[in-house]
């Protein structure tokens, strides 16, 4: 069964940064695209970055573009999401969504319960 | 454009049927994938491609395609059918994901 387990979420202040990490099991990770997606408080789905089973090829939101780095060590079947100069309209629950493929972001089959990031002074 | 649009709410009576619908150019070039989601808890995956369901999605869910309008239809809706749900697909770079609005789901 696969298992997406994200930790890292908290409260920020505007211009900080934080890490947020999504630990996977039950699939071979180094074998899928992974990608991060954000739901704001009350609002829907936000495709925010994605990242090639290599980890060779990643792929950015323009809303976070610059901002955030998406990075993956296929050694400790790890997921990360760095994100830095947070603005209050980051404030999201942050997904980690498994990709059936290998390159960019394709279709998304699996998603872990996810990690809140508040953005507030 | 990359854009999918959705209807905000639909509601049906139990055990009738609905569509739920989604549009966009971009699903002209590629298949739109449905997700549910229940209040508190992660989006599921219930649909992809032309009609596909990944296990242990109940056979009352189908999926439709024509143009660039994709659809996910529930044959007799069930009071657990009550959910948000989105669309999503490849946007026009190939690149990237885009999600379409969401529609609510209200089951009477």
């Amino acid at each position: 069964e696969v298992q997406l387990v994200e930790s890292g979420g908290g409260l920020v202040q505007p211009g900080g940064s934080l890490r947020l990490s999504c630990a996977a099991s039950g699939f071979t990770f180094s074998s899928n695209a992974m990608n991060w997606v954000r739901q704001a408080p009350g609002k829907g789905l936000e495709w925010v970055s994605g990242i090639s089973n290599s980890g060779g090829s990643r792929y950015y939101a323009d809303s976070v573009k610059g901002r955030f780095t998406i990075s993956r060590d296929n050694s400790k079947n790890t997921l990360y999401l760095q994100m830095n100069s947070l603005r209050a309209e980051d404030t999201a629950i942050y997904y980690c969504a498994k990709d059936v493929g290998t390159g960019g972001p394709g279709r998304i089959d699996s998603w872990g319960q996810g990690t809140l990031v508040t953005v507030s002074s | 454009s990359s854009e999918l649009t959705q209807d905000p709410a639909v509601s049906v009576a139990l055990g009738q049927t609905v569509r739920i619908t989604c549009q966009g150019d971009i699903l002209g070039s590629y298949y739109a994938s449905w997700y549910q989601q229940k209040p508190g808890q992660a989006p599921e995956l219930v649909m992809f491609g032309m009609n596909n369901r990944p296990s242990g999605i109940p056979d009352r869910f189908s999926g439709s395609s024509s143009g660039n309008t994709a659809s996910l239809t529930i044959t007799g809706a069930q009071a657990e059918d009550e959910a948000d749900y989105y669309c999503n697909s490849r946007d026009s770079s190939g690149n990237r994901l885009v999600f379409g609005g969401g529609t609510k789901l209200t089951v009477l």
